[in-house]
């Protein structure tokens, strides 16, 4: 199985800061790796999908890049709204597999 | 508006059976791949099983294989989980998920999510 690991597992940031959140698979995953953003007691929502294609109707300061084994997804003049869980998912092999998440507080 | 709701969770004893639903709506249901995800209260996401448009095709996490079985109806526009041999592990969130399939695997219709508790 592919295992996916994300850092940092939580960190702090205030509005206006540009973020950054990485995600390693075990092997290489060409660009098969979406990402989701999860608000407390809500379901998932898919942000970026093929490592960097933005989702419909995703705010463009969401942005995500990489391939093989490393991936990142950056959020740019970082807004309230955008204060939640992100995680990372491999789409090359079964099975699909998550990462562990990276939760964003307000600093 | 596309959407996806899921209904019979519950509370079942160790070594019981459930089976939850999905219901979707607002688009052409067997145009796409299903899946159901799961999340443990406070914890992280967990891919358990997808199926084909068709329901030719179905997959699994190892954790949940030979227990629960994925399958749907077209004809009524939803997707099912049938759980057998619940252990306390199973206690989760469950989520039914459309594959949007613009690339590979994407998860771009998720229901609200239903919670099954496993406990004695």
């Amino acid at each position: 199985d592919i295992q996916m690991a994300q850092s940092p597992s939580s960190l702090s940031a205030s509005v206006g800061d540009t973020v950054t959140i990485t995600c390693r698979a075990s092997q290489t995953i060409s660009s098969y790796l979406n990402w989701y953003q999860q608000k407390p007691g809500k379901a998932p929502k898919l942000l970026i999908y093929a490592a960097s294609s933005l989702q419909s109707g995703v705010p463009s300061r969401f942005s995500g890049s990489g391939s093989g084994t490393d991936f990142t997804l950056t959020i740019s003049s970082l807004q309230p709204e955008d204060f939640a869980t992100y995680y990372c998912q491999q789409s090359y092999s079964s099975p699909l597999t998550f990462g562990g998440g990276t939760n964003v507080e307000i600093k | 508006e596309e959407l996806l709701v899921e209904s019979g969770g519950g509370v079942v004893r160790p070594g019981g059976s459930l089976r939850l639903s999905c219901a979707a709506s607002g688009f052409t249901f067997d145009d796409y791949a299903m899946n159901w995800v799961r999340q443990v209260p406070g914890k992280g996401l967990e891919w358990v099983s997808s199926i084909n448009w068709s329901g030719g095709s179905t997959d699994y996490a190892h954790s949940v294989k030979g227990r629960f079985t994925i399958s749907r109806d077209n004809a009524k526009n939803s997707l099912y989980l049938q759980m057998n041999s619940l252990r306390v592990e199973d206690t989760a969130i469950y989520y039914c998920a459309r594959d949007n399939a613009a690339f590979a695997t994407e998860f771009d219709i998720w229901g609200q999510g239903n919670l099954v508790i496993v406990s004695s």
